[in-house]
């Protein structure tokens, strides 16, 4: 089936400690996003790529950086955690035909 | 950006009960209009997906869309307990990035 995956499920870093976390699909999407989603909030858009064209959104902190070496893949980075980057990392894709997106079951991150 | 708006919630309810789950937006722009559930710990699921004004119904599931009262709503007939998630209507004005409000806590009791 075709998904998309998201690895770690799981992520335990360390206070300041740099942390990548990935996504992939197998949707052929050219679209890829990642959300930010505290407890008890709605998925917050950090960035996407539309091919390799990176958009940032004008509130992501700068802490926050992405690659995208190919279509299927696609990488967040956190530089340097702190304790409010603490949350349920979302990754989804879509088509630039269609409108809807679809998610991945998201990493949670913990910071120590 | 707030183009959305959703009551939070908690909305319980009893088992076998219809819900009604409501999104206001402001933009009268809005040609698409989707519902995403999310059962805890887990990403977003498409549940509903319309264009413009009218009804779509899917299973027990109704969308909605009011265009001329900027009002899209989710009916649930027959709740179940599995249909306990949260419900999210994300702001499409623009394509391709969506805009999430708070999202409506559901909890169907057994």
């Amino acid at each position: 089936d075709a998904m998309v995956i998201q690895n770690p499920r799981y992520q335990v870093t360390q206070f300041g400690k740099p942390v990548t976390l990935s996504c992939s699909q197998t949707l052929n999407h050219n679209v890829m996003y990642w959300y930010q989603q505290k407890s008890s909030q709605a998925p917050k858009l950090l960035f996407h790529y539309y091919d390799k064209d990176f958009n940032n959104e004008a509130d992501t902190p700068d802490n926050f950086q992405s690659r995208r070496p190919n279509t299927s893949f696609c990488f967040l980075d956190i530089r340097s955690p702190g304790l409010g980057d603490a949350a349920m990392y979302l990754c989804a894709t879509s088509s630039a035909s269609e409108e809807t997106q679809y998610f991945g079951p998201g990493t949670r991150l913990l910071v120590l | 950006q707030k183009e959305v708006e959703q009551d939070p919630g908690p909305l319980s309810v009893p088992e076998g009960a219809i819900v009604s789950l409501n999104c206001t937006y402001s933009n009268s722009a809005f040609q698409y209009f989707m519902w995403y559930r999310q059962y805890s710990r887990k990403g977003p699921e498409l549940l509903m997906y319309t264009y413009s004004s009218g009804n779509k119904e899917d299973g027990r599931f109704t969308a909605q869309v009011d265009k001329s009262s900027k009002y899209i709503s989710l009916f649930i007939r027959d709740s179940q307990p599995s249909d306990s998630a949260t419900y999210l209507c994300p702001d499409l004005y623009n394509f391709n990035k969506f805009y999430f409000g708070s999202g409506t806590k559901l909890n169907v009791k057994p």
